[in-house]
C-alpha cells in the first residue's frame, strides 16, 4: 500500500524568508503524481503544486517549487519570500492515474512578521 | 482552476438525524471522491462516487452509514446517517479532472453533532 509521511508536524518561518517542508512516500509504482495542498483556517483545500513522476524537471509555481527525488522517494516543498498569507496546514499527497489521493499527516506552517 | 460547489458549508445537527451534502462540479470529471477530516487530523477517503452505480467504500466505511449517489458526471451527494457526536468532522468533496488529472476540492462542510 502507498504511504505518505510528513515528519514535521510544525514549522515556522520569518516573513520574506524561505522554508522547506519535507515529504517522503512509499510506492511500488513507476508512474504516479505527487501534490502539495494548502489548507488555511477556512478549511478549503487549495492545490499548490503538482509533479508527474515521469518528469525529471522539478515543478514550479511562482514562489513555490519542489525538490523531487524519485530514487529517494522524496518530495519537498520550498516556499520562497514567505508571506503572512502562506500560513496554513500543508498536506503532501500521492496518486496514480485515475485513482484517489493518499495524504500525509500535514505540516502546520506559521509565518512570523 | 476548477469550480466545485459544496453545500451546506456548515451545519449543527441533533443525534440520530441525517444530513445530505451536495457537490456540484463545473465540468466533466473522471472521478469524484468524498473525504472526512476529523478535528486536527489529515483527510481520510470515505468512498469513490461512481456514476450510475454503487459507490466504492474504503475499509471502515459502509453504505448504510454513508450512502452516496452520483446520478451524472458532475453531481454527487453524501448522506451522513443516524448521526452521533463522533461524526463531527469536516466532509470534503473532491473531483479529478479529465483534461489534466488534477484533483480539486470543494470548500468543505463543517458538521457538528450534538
Amino acid at each position: 500500500a502507498q504511504t505518505v509521511t510528513q515528519s514535521q508536524p510544525e514549522m515556522s518561518v520569518q516573513e520574506a524568508e524561505t522554508v522547506t517542508l519535507s515529504c517522503t512516500y512509499d510506492t511500488s509504482e513507476s508512474d504516479y503524481y505527487l501534490f502539495w495542498y494548502k489548507q488555511p483556517p477556512s478549511r478549503q483545500m487549495i492545490l499548490v503544486i503538482r509533479q508527474e513522476a515521469y518528469k525529471q524537471q522539478n515543478a514550479t509555481e511562482n514562489r513555490f517549487s519542489v525538490n523531487f527525488q524519485k530514487a529517494a522517494k522524496s518530495f519537498s516543498l520550498k516556499i520562497s519570500d514567505s508571506q503572512l498569507g502562506d500560513a496554513a496546514m500543508y498536506f503532501c499527497a500521492y496518486s496514480t492515474s485515475g485513482s484517489r489521493l493518499t495524504f500525509g499527516e500535514g505540516t502546520q506552517l506559521t509565518v512570523n512578521p | 482552476s476548477a469550480v466545485i460547489s459544496q453545500k451546506p458549508s456548515r451545519d449543527i445537527c441533533q443525534r440520530g438525524t441525517s444530513l445530505t451534502i451536495q457537490c456540484q462540479v463545473d465540468s466533466q470529471v473522471t472521478m469524484m471522491f468524498w473525504y472526512r477530516q476529523q478535528p486536527g487530523q489529515s483527510l481520510t477517503l470515505i468512498a469513490t462516487a461512481n456514476q450510475g452505480s454503487e459507490a466504492t467504500y474504503e475499509s471502515g466505511f459502509v453504505i448504510d452509514k454513508f450512502p452516496i449517489s452520483r446520478p451524472n458526471l458532475t453531481f454527487s451527494t453524501l448522506t451522513v446517517s443516524n448521526m452521533s457526536p463522533e461524526d463531527s468532522s469536516i466532509y470534503l468533496c473532491s473531483a479529478r479532472y479529465t483534461t489534466n488529472e488534477k484533483l480539486f476540492f470543494g470548500s468543505g462542510t463543517q458538521l457538528s453533532v450534538l
